[in-house]
């Protein structure tokens, strides 16, 4: 049974370019959430995906979009790179989406802004 | 608002001895759940252990165990029988509900752990 998988594990992007972040959830998950986890901080929330919707964000400009496929994996773009966009993307699938104790992470994109 | 607090930066234990990673939450709501995740430096972010706020009982999962004092509003995880493998960050997490019946989880900063031999 395969778990959360995302991609790259780690890239370099030069400010003022564009991203792409790639997941796929859990087997019979198909809820996507993804989180920034900067330096020494605990993950924050971008945005909730679900029936290829965005169904809640958190406090993330514009510059942070995303998308929701039929197959439920999910991508995270971010456009403009500034230095501060430096982290750790983790992705994290769940179901249902509104509560239960299944959310898996997973090993996450380090994004590097240079 | 919402909030997860974990107040040990760092943490040591010998091997094979046991250790408290403490959490405490703040919420209004009535039903929410905690979580703790295990981070080791590749960055995954690993499930441990989970506890809604119905649950009478406390939750254990292996050598994980979570001290759940609904009153006091603290979910301290419990590690029996530290292994050096355990070196890691630890996370405790907070399901919070949004508008819709969708969720978020809001974490603590954090407990770097350290096992010693």
């Amino acid at each position: 049974d395969a778990g959360v998988t995302q991609s790259p594990t780690h890239l370099i992007k030069t400010r003022g370019q564009q991203v792409t972040l790639r997941c796929s959830p859990k087997s019979g998950h198909d809820t996507v959430s993804w989180y920034q986890q900067a330096l020494g901080q605990g993950p924050q929330f971008i945005f909730q995906y679900y029936e290829e919707e965005e169904r809640q964000r958190g406090n993330f400009p514009d510059r942070f979009s995303g998308h929701q496929f039929p197959n439920y994996s999910s991508e995270l773009n971010v456009n403009a790179l500034l230095l501060g966009d430096s982290a750790l993307y983790l992705c994290a699938s769940s179901r249902p989406p509104g509560g239960g104790n299944t959310i898996y992470f997973g090993e996450g994109s380090w994004l590097t802004v240079v | 608002a919402q909030k997860i607090t974990q107040t040990q930066p760092g943490m040591f234990v010998q091997e094979k001895e046991a250790v408290t990673l403490d959490c405490t939450y703040d919420t209004s709501d009535p039903s929410y759940g905690l979580f703790w995740y295990k981070q080791p430096s590749s960055g995954e972010m690993i499930f441990l252990i989970y506890q809604g706020s119905y649950d009478q009982q406390n939750a254990t999962e292996g050598r994980y165990s979570l001290n759940f004092q609904k009153a006091r509003k603290s979910a301290n995880l419990v590690i029996s029988a530290s292994q050096l493998g355990d070196s890691a960050m630890y996370f405790c997490a907070m399901r919070e509900t949004l508008s819709g019946g969708y969720n978020k989880l809001i974490f603590g900063a954090g407990t770097r752990l350290a096992v010693h031999p």
